[in-house]
């Protein structure tokens, strides 16, 4: 079936420092990828999105890179800021056989000043 | 415009209770989906309505559980005989049938059963 599976949290980190947070997919087909980020105490919102191979979402400065070939779609930051920390979420949806989303456990990062 | 809005923002309620939880979508979003989000975890699917097609309840965790979208527009989860284990973060989103098939999500409401 499909699946996501994220790097288990939390992440520590201090400010300016790069963030990786890993994301892989089991999925036929060609998904669409997504991140969600959820910050305290708000709803979750789209932070970026690919929906082909080899395709680059980035958003506020996040990147992530829809790698098929290692069923990847890591996400990147160069340099972190208090402001990020947040809890992230990984995300598939096929665009056939249904329509529904399917979300990974979810990264939360403490980024410090 | 108005995002997706939910009702209430909180519940409490005692074991065994009702409970109603609202949820209105962005207007022209076709499809509509409900999880739930207990303390620490991940996002739970529950169910998804998309225009006039049967909705997808495989993620409905009991019987106990319902979900009705009146007009393609506005739903409703219902939650009968509540127990303890079904207090959670429940989440509504909203997303157009085409283009970008990204979810735009509510605030959520936060249900407490004593």
């Amino acid at each position: 079936g499909n699946s996501v599976t994220q790097m288990e949290g939390p992440v520590t980190l201090s400010e300016e420092a790069f963030l990786t947070i890993n994301c892989t997919y089991t999925a036929t087909g060609y998904p669409s990828l997504f991140w969600y980020v959820q910050y305290p105490g708000e709803g979750l919102q789209l932070l970026l999105k690919a929906t082909k191979a080899d395709d680059k979402g980035s958003n506020k400065g996040f990147e992530a890179t829809y790698r098929k070939e290692t069923t990847s779609f890591h996400l990147e930051k160069g340099s972190v800021q208090v402001s990020d920390s947040a809890v992230y979420f990984c995300a598939l949806r096929k665009r056939t056989g249904g329509f529904k989303t399917i979300f990974g456990a979810g990264t939360r990062l403490f980024v410090k000043a | 415009g108005a995002g997706v809005s939910q009702s209430p923002s909180n519940k409490v309620t005692e074991k065994g209770k009702d409970v109603e939880l609202r949820c209105d979508p962005i207007s022209g979003h076709t499809a509509l989906y409900w999880y739930r989000q207990s303390l620490g975890q991940g996002l739970e699917f529950l169910i998804y309505f998309q225009g006039n097609s049967a909705p997808d309840k495989s993620g409905l965790p009991s019987d106990r559980f319902s979900a009705e979208r009146t007009g393609g527009s506005v739903s409703t989860l219902t939650i009968q005989r509540t127990q303890q284990e079904d207090s959670a973060v429940y989440l509504c989103a909203s997303s157009p049938d085409r283009g970008e098939w990204a979810q735009y999500f509510g605030p959520g409401t936060r249900l407490l059963v004593l």
